[in-house]
């Protein structure tokens, strides 16, 4: 079992619509999550970032985490086109521990 | 933009060779990070430095070697490329010595034909 699983997608919404994106992982250990987004042939943008469980809104986007059931979620509302991008969630333990990211998930969002 | 700087951007080489990719990290962080982003392995982390000392090690190979100057620049040297090793590099940094929040430069594109 890999230590973080992401749907590779793609998925394709229309404009306006909610977005679900999610993550499970294994490593009970993980206290910091993270979402980027990357866009083709770009570097990744960190978008969210979340502290053990909970939720954080930040504009049209929520991140909540379930460290219960290890699973992450990125909401993202009123979607537009220019959120079409490739969605990466990533983890870590606390002191020293490198991020692990999912594969991410292929989003399109179509007008 | 992230801050972060990385160059090349595009690099073309034939198997065997060497190359080495260049990255600076924003203004007072004193991590980086080297990770390789390939179709089928999504993004593998290499290695970390922090203020000049290697700090964690993930699946780099042994032909792959990295160090972080005393300006805070890093380089990450290739040799005996091959085909296989073809993908994108990204360098990331953050200012604190924990990785958790990490911004990315714009990667390396390496060919190696």
């Amino acid at each position: 079992q890999k230590e973080v699983e992401q749907d590779p997608g793609p998925l394709s919404v229309p404009e306006g619509a909610i977005v679900s994106l999610n993550c499970t992982y294994s490593n009970s250990a993980f206290q910091y999550f993270m979402w980027y987004r990357q866009y083709s042939r770009k570097g990744p943008e960190l978008l969210m970032y979340t502290y053990s469980s909970g939720n954080k809104e930040d504009g049209r986007f929520t991140a909540q985490v379930d460290k219960s059931s290890k699973y992450i979620s990125l909401f993202i509302r009123d979607s537009q086109p220019s959120d079409s991008a490739t969605y990466l969630c990533a983890m870590s333990a606390s002191g020293n521990t490198p991020l692990v990211f999912g594969k991410g998930t292929r989003l399109s969002v179509i007008a | 933009d992230s801050g972060v700087t990385q160059t090349p951007k595009h690099l073309i080489t034939a198997t065997g060779q060497r190359v080495t990719l260049r990255c600076s990290p924003r203004s007072g962080d004193l991590s980086v990070y080297w990770y390789q982003q390939s179709l089928d392995q999504g993004l593998q982390f290499l290695i970390q430095y922090y203020n000049g000392e290697e700090r964690a090690k993930g699946n780099i190979l042994e032909r792959f070697s990295a160090q972080q100057f005393p300006d805070l620049h890093s380089e990450l040297n290739l040799s005996s490329l091959e085909l296989g090793d073809s993908a994108l590099y990204f360098c990331a940094s953050s200012v604190v010595e924990r990785g958790d929040e990490q911004y990315f430069g714009p990667g390396t594109r390496l060919t190696v034909t």
